[in-house]
């Protein structure tokens, strides 16, 4: 079973430039949660969807957005780029259905590592 | 109070040793607990995941949960050289968004 992918796997910008990052989820799986991992600062969530709804948002400002396609993939855009958003962003899936703790079960991608100069 | 805590570290064990980990919650309603693993410059690898009280095995690792303390726990026993990474622990309130710790880095000595 394929898990989830996410492309590119590096991005370099400017800043003031937007960037686009795309996820799959694993095959069966409605959820997608996207997370930023910045240097020194630990995994801190974005957003999550599903049935292409956006469902919660963390703590992060409008200029990161994004959507969920009928095939459940996903996009991540981050709008008017600064130096701070530098830092690997992660995509997960999960099926929210199945035996307690299996539903929240998320799995990772591999990340893209975006560079902002 | 930072949502979740974990023991800082980093933490360097002997092979074949016990490793022992530790994560706080702050949130008492908290529903489900992860253990993950994250080699450097690796995406996050889930190891298990516990949410009744009590112990739960699989192979040579040990998840604990102790709701009353709000405290979870994870050893890894007969520790290898390819434990060595960090190790994250996550928490759902039950809103579907993980809050993760900092992170334990553990080294396991050969």
């Amino acid at each position: 079973e394929a898990g989830v992918t996410q492309s590119p796997t590096h991005l370099i910008k400017t800043r003031g430039q937007q960037a686009t990052l795309r996820c799959s989820p694993i095959s069966g799986h409605t959820s997608v949660y996207w997370y930023q991992q910045a240097l020194g600062l630990g995994l801190q969530f974005l957003l999550w969807y599903d049935e292409g709804e956006e469902r919660n948002r963390g703590n992060f400002p409008p200029r990161f957005s994004g959507r969920q396609f009928p095939n459940y993939s996903s996009e991540l855009n981050v709008n008017a780029l600064e130096l701070e958003d530098s830092a690997l962003y992660l995509c997960a899936s999960s099926s929210l259905e199945g035996l307690a703790g299996e539903l929240e079960t998320q799995y990772f991608g591999p990340g893209t590592r975006l560079l902002v100069l | 109070q930072k949502e979740v805590e974990q023991n800082s570290g980093p933490l360097s064990v002997p092979e074949g040793a016990i490793a022992s980990l530790n994560c706080t919650y702050s949130d008492r309603g908290s529903q489900s607990f992860f253990w993950y693993r994250q080699y450097s410059g690796k995406s996050p690898e889930l190891i298990m995941f516990i949410y009744s009280n009590g112990d739960k095995e699989d192979g040579r690792f040990t998840a604990q949960l102790n709701k009353a303390s709000q405290y979870v726990s994870l050893l890894i026993r007969d520790s290898q050289p390819s434990d060595s990474a960090t190790y994250l622990c996550a928490v759902n309130k039950g809103d579907y968004k993980l809050s993760f710790g900092a992170g334990t880095t553990v080294t396991v000595r050969a």
